[in-house]
């Protein structure tokens, strides 16, 4: 299967500032989703990061908060935007195709103070 | 709404024994794929075994094989020999309709932590 490079694996954030999340794909891949992670939980999709257009996001989660871009089938970026301790999480991305199991980035550990 | 359930929060097993971690899912489709990933200390959600609905047959892999109860909604996995580095989180995930492979959203339970112990 394809690997996912993440980045940055982990930071530490002051509140109201921005992060940027960079995963880069090794192949084309179809599809690529974004997800959340938070202390002791599972994993909640945040958005479908769709190639040339706006992502699809998932209830409870806005693309003023949570810009994501995807300028071509290897690489996309999630922003987490105007951070708050709140948003203290690992992110992590996935992409796969039609035929394939999703593959995931090695995750990003936010820490916002 | 559909939904994956895992009852286990922690589960604890010596080295060499087995174990057998449980997940329940609810839904009305007829067509669906399950799995169970691993989520290791290092963070890196790695597939571990895949189940499809229509097969009745359950699947294996090498140490580890599930026990597929499609009328139970049931999906448990069994870890046999366990190795120490067997010691992570156990997502069991869903996939709603027809096999689209990544096209396809993941539907997470909550993880089971399991701890391999000396």
């Amino acid at each position: 299967s394809a690997v996912i490079s993440q980045k940055p694996s982990r930071d530490i954030c002051q509140r109201g500032t921005s992060l940027t999340i960079q995963c880069q794909v090794d192949s084309q891949v179809t599809m690529m989703f974004w997800y959340r992670q938070q202390p002791g939980q599972s994993l909640t999709l945040i958005a479908t990061a769709n190639q040339g257009s706006e992502a699809t996001y998932e209830s409870g989660f806005v693309i003023d908060k949570f810009p994501i871009s995807r300028p071509n089938l290897t690489f996309s970026t999630l922003t987490v935007s105007n951070m708050s301790p709140e948003d203290s999480s690992i992110y992590l991305c996935s992409g796969g195709g039609r035929n394939t199991e999703a593959f995931f980035g090695q995750g990003t550990r936010l820490t916002v103070v | 709404a559909q939904t994956v359930t895992q009852s286990q929060p922690e589960m604890s097993v010596q080295e060499a024994e087995t174990v057998t971690l449980s997940c329940t899912y609810d839904t009305s489709e007829n067509n669906y794929y399950l799995f169970w990933y691993k989520q290791p200390p290092s963070r890196q959600m790695i597939l571990v075994i895949r189940q499809e609905a229509y097969k009745q047959q359950n699947a294996t892999e090498n140490r580890f094989s599930v026990n597929f109860q499609k009328a139970a909604k049931s999906f448990s996995l069994k870890i046999s020999d366990s190795q120490l580095g067997d010691t992570a989180m156990y997502f069991c995930a869903f996939v709603p309709g027809g096999y689209g492979g990544a096209t396809n959203k993941l539907i997470f339970g909550t993880g089971t932590l399991l701890a391999v112990q000396p």
